[in-house]
Order: C-alpha cells, then structure tokens, then sequence
C-alpha cells in the first residue's frame, strides 16, 4: 500500500536562513506527488507538483523540490525563507493511472519561522 | 479567480443537533471531495463524487454521516445527530478527476459541538 511520510512534524528557523522539509514515499508503482501549503486558517493550496520529467521541480514563492526515486524521496527546500513562509507543508502522492480520490497525505510538518 | 467556496466558515452547536455543511466547486470541476481536519488525525478523507456520483465514502462514519451532490454547484455534508468528537475543521476540495491534477481546496468550515 502506499504511503506518505513526512520526518519532521515541527521545523522552526530563523528568518532568510535555508529550509528543508523531508517527505519520503513508498509505491512499487510510479507516482505522482505534490507538496501543498496551508496558511493559517485558510485551505490547502498547491506550491509544486511533480508529474514526469525533470526531478527538480520549481513552486510557488521561491519554493522547490527534487523527485529522488533511488531514495523514494521529495523534499520541499527553500533557500532563504521569509516570515510569511510560516505555515503548515503536506506532501501527498498517488500512482499512475490512479484516482484523484487515492491522494495520500502526510501528517504535515509545521514551519515556524522566526525574525 | 474561480474558487471553492464553503458555508458556513464557523458553526458553534450542540451535541444531538444537526449540521449541514455546504459547498461550492469550481465551475467545471468534475469530482469534488470532503476532508475532515483536526489535531489527532490531520487531514483525513471523508467521500469524494465523480460527476455527482459518489465514488468513495468509505472514510465517513455511515451512521450520522451522510454526503450528496443534488447538482453540479453544490455538494453537502451533513452529520445528524452531531457529537463532540465530531469537532473539527471541515474542508471541500474540487478537482478535474486525473490522479495528476491539482485539487483546489475551499477555506474549511470550523465546526465545535459542545
């Protein structure tokens, strides 16, 4: 079965230091995974996706992330974060041919940025 | 800038009452989904509907649970009778129904059941 799971539940970092957020997979199948962002009260919305092709994949706000299929990996990195980056990452996956309903969820990794 | 739009955003009640929770999806949007969010669990799936048809409710305690789609604009979810452990925040997402697409998620309805 797969599965999704994100190593860290809390992340806290300093104002424009470097972030990044661990995800690994398990699939015996390809997979498609996404990193997704939820502010503050607000739903969940989509920073990157990746789908095929090249494994490094560019987002929204400065964000980024590398398919590592050898490692089963898809961490989510961000150079120099800012105060507004303060939020909580899921990373989700599911298989080709797959249902957009078989969307997998991690448990989410709280970024806490401090000035 | 099309969004999900979800009603109410906060809904303060007593436990044996019923909720019901609305949803808009995006125009076009074929599937739409119901995601349960709350500190124990994190993000869990409730149901989603293909073309207004239901395809998983799995997720959903069958009992006082129940979700429809009466049209393409709106979907609900309803919990008769409510209890505390239902407490949570309530998310509809939509989505164009490939395992590769992105689904766009509404604000949530934060639910208490005192």
């Amino acid at each position: 079965a797969q599965s999704v799971t994100q190593l860290d539940s809390q992340v806290p970092v300093f104002e424009e230091a470097p972030v990044e957020l661990r995800c690994n997979y398990s699939s015996s199948v390809s997979v498609y995974l996404f990193w997704y962002v939820q502010y503050p009260n607000q739903g969940l919305q989509l920073l990157l996706k990746y789908l095929s092709g090249s494994t490094l994949v560019k987002g929204i706000n400065g964000f980024e992330a590398e398919f590592n299929k050898s490692q089963t990996s898809f961490h989510l990195r961000k150079p120099s974060v800012h105060i507004s980056d303060t939020a909580e990452y899921f990373c989700a996956g599911t298989t080709y041919g797959g249902s957009q309903g078989n969307l997998i969820f991690g448990k989410g990794t709280k970024l806490s940025v401090k000035p | 800038d099309a969004r999900v739009t979800q009603t109410p955003r906060h809904k303060v009640t007593e436990m044996g009452q019923e909720v019901t929770m609305r949803c808009q999806p995006i125009l076009g949007h074929n599937t739409v989904f119901w995601y349960r969010q709350t500190m124990m669990q994190g993000l869990e799936l409730l149901a989603y509907f293909r073309n207004r048809a239901p395809l998983d409710d799995s997720g959903m305690p069958k009992d006082r649970f129940s979700a429809e789609m009466p049209d393409a604009t709106l979907a609900t979810l309803k919990i008769q009778p409510s209890e505390p452990r239902d407490s949570a925040v309530y998310f509809c997402a939509s989505g164009l129904g490939l395992a590769s697409e992105t689904q766009y998620f509404g604000p949530g309805t934060r639910l208490l059941v005192l």
